[in-house]
């Protein structure tokens, strides 16, 4: 069964500071899809940003970019020049390629911004 | 309005209650999930419907209840329910369930007392 870790509970960055999260996974599967979901107060998952196992190149979403590391199964978002609206809790996710697939869900970081 | 929407936000009801979360997409979305988000844990799948058939029930107990009555609307059916039932409850939906990507609703705060 794939399991997604997140180790850190809580970070927290400085306005305009950069920060990265961590997140490793486990599967025995070649091809599968990793994502990073933000959730604030309001609660609503948001997609930030997607990494397709097949491609090496790192996935970049203006601020928000991966470092996908898939020898050692590790999947971390860093994001740039943080503003106070990036505080939320963030989830990263691990869904396989098969028709019955479904997203695995790491327990969650929350990250504060500090002005 | 676009994308997904639950109702109620909030919900606080008791054991012998019996009440209903709504969820309607608005993306011409055939796939459609429930949740269930608990502090500290990792979310947990617990229903999907694919062209308004549910393919998967992760070992939910029967007092949850979902149904589909078209592909653009979810419902979760609740009654007699526990305390450890209180969570946050997302509703998503996706392209069809091959798609990579899950749009997720704001969720309700079920409260059970």
């Amino acid at each position: 069964a794939q399991t997604v870790t997140q180790s850190q509970p809580e970070m927290s960055v400085q306005e305009a500071e950069t920060v990265t999260l961590s997140c490793t996974y486990d599967t025995s599967e070649s091809d599968y899809y990793l994502f990073w979901y933000k959730q604030p107060p309001s609660r609503q998952m948001i997609l930030v940003i997607r990494q397709e196992a097949y491609k090496q190149q790192n996935a970049t979403e203006n601020r928000f970019s991966v470092n996908f590391q898939k020898a050692a199964k590790s999947f971390s978002l860093k994001i740039s020049d943080s503003q106070l609206g990036d505080a939320a809790m963030y989830f990263c996710a691990y869904r396989s390629t098969g028709a019955n697939s479904k997203l695995t869900f790491g327990k969650g970081i929350t990250l504060s911004v500090r002005p | 309005e676009t994308g997904v929407t639950q109702t109620p936000r909030h919900l606080v009801m008791g054991m012998t209650n019996k009440k209903s979360l709504k969820c309607e997409q608005h993306l011409g979305h055939n796939a459609m999930y429930w949740y269930k988000q608990s502090a500290k844990k990792p979310l947990e799948l617990m229903f999907v419907y694919s062209l308004e058939e549910r393919v998967e029930n992760n070992s939910v107990p029967s007092r949850f209840s979902p149904e589909c009555p078209n592909s653009s609307h979810l419902f979760l059916h609740l009654h007699t329910l526990q305390p450890e039932d209180s969570a946050l409850y997302l509703c998503a939906s996706s392209q069809d369930r091959t798609a990579p990507e899950a749009f997720f609703g704001q969720g309700t705060r079920l409260t059970v007392v």
